[in-house]
């Protein structure tokens, strides 16, 4: 069974820009949260979304926003972006919301430039 | 609100050799907690968990971790090490109650490098 995929895997923008991160969970899991880990650091969470409603927000300004299709993928949006959002993104699914276990995708790393 | 906190960045350990990560966590209420490692240029891989149950959990390639409550601590363990067990060790938690297991905080991350 394919894992959590997540597309593209590098992407390089230049400040100001907006750009779109996609994400497929695992088959079967209904719960999409995403995650942002700059280097040196362990991941942050941004945001979970389970049936098409955001479930929790984490410390995020309202440049980044997501949302979920009626397949379950997601995608992650960041507006006016900053040399600071330069980071590895990360998309994890659950089988639901109140599944404690998280199975990670690849990640998408994003320069900013 | 939780927190984690991993005490050592880098932990340098000759192959063979018993290894010890340190994890430290601090919640007002139950916990679930998780060892993920992370190889160069890859995404987060589930070690191991604990949830409820034994206090000792193992993973398939040789790790163990001992939850402690009284103490909050949840030390990843390995009695051999091997080359390949050189990367990146997250621990994380996850509060465990009002619905607000959606979240995984993680500490900073620990380095294992492990030397021939």
């Amino acid at each position: 069974d394919a894992g959590v995929t997540q597309s593209p895997t590098h992407l390089i923008k230049t400040r100001g820009q907006q750009v779109t991160l996609r994400c497929s969970p695992i088959s079967g899991h209904k719960s999409v949260s995403w995650y942002q880990q700059v280097l040196g650091q362990g991941p942050q969470f941004i945001f979970q979304y389970y049936e098409k409603e955001e479930r929790g927000r984490g410390n995020f300004p309202d440049r980044f926003s997501a949302r979920q299709f009626p397949n379950y993928s997601s995608e992650l949006n960041v507006n006016a972006l900053l040399l600071g959002d330069s980071a590895l993104y990360l998309c994890a699914s659950s089988l639901n919301r109140r599944s404690y276990e998280q199975y990670f995708g690849p990640g998408t790393r994003l320069t900013v430039t | 609100a939780q927190s984690v906190t991993q005490l050592d960045s880098q932990v340098p350990v000759f192959e063979e050799a018993p290894v010890e990560l340190r994890c430290n966590y601090s919640s007002s209420v139950s916990v679930y907690l998780f060892w993920y490692v992370q190889y160069p240029n890859q995404g987060l891989q589930l070690l191991l968990k604990y949830l409820s149950g034994s206090t000792l959990v193992e993973s398939i390639n040789g790790f163990e971790a001992e939850f402690n409550k009284s103490q909050t601590s949840f030390h990843l363990r390995k009695p051999s090490v091997h080359i390949s067990d050189t990367a990146e060790y997250f621990c994380a938690v996850s509060e465990g109650s009002g619905g607000s297991n959606y979240k995984l905080t993680f500490g900073k991350g620990t380095l294992l490098t492990v030397n021939p």
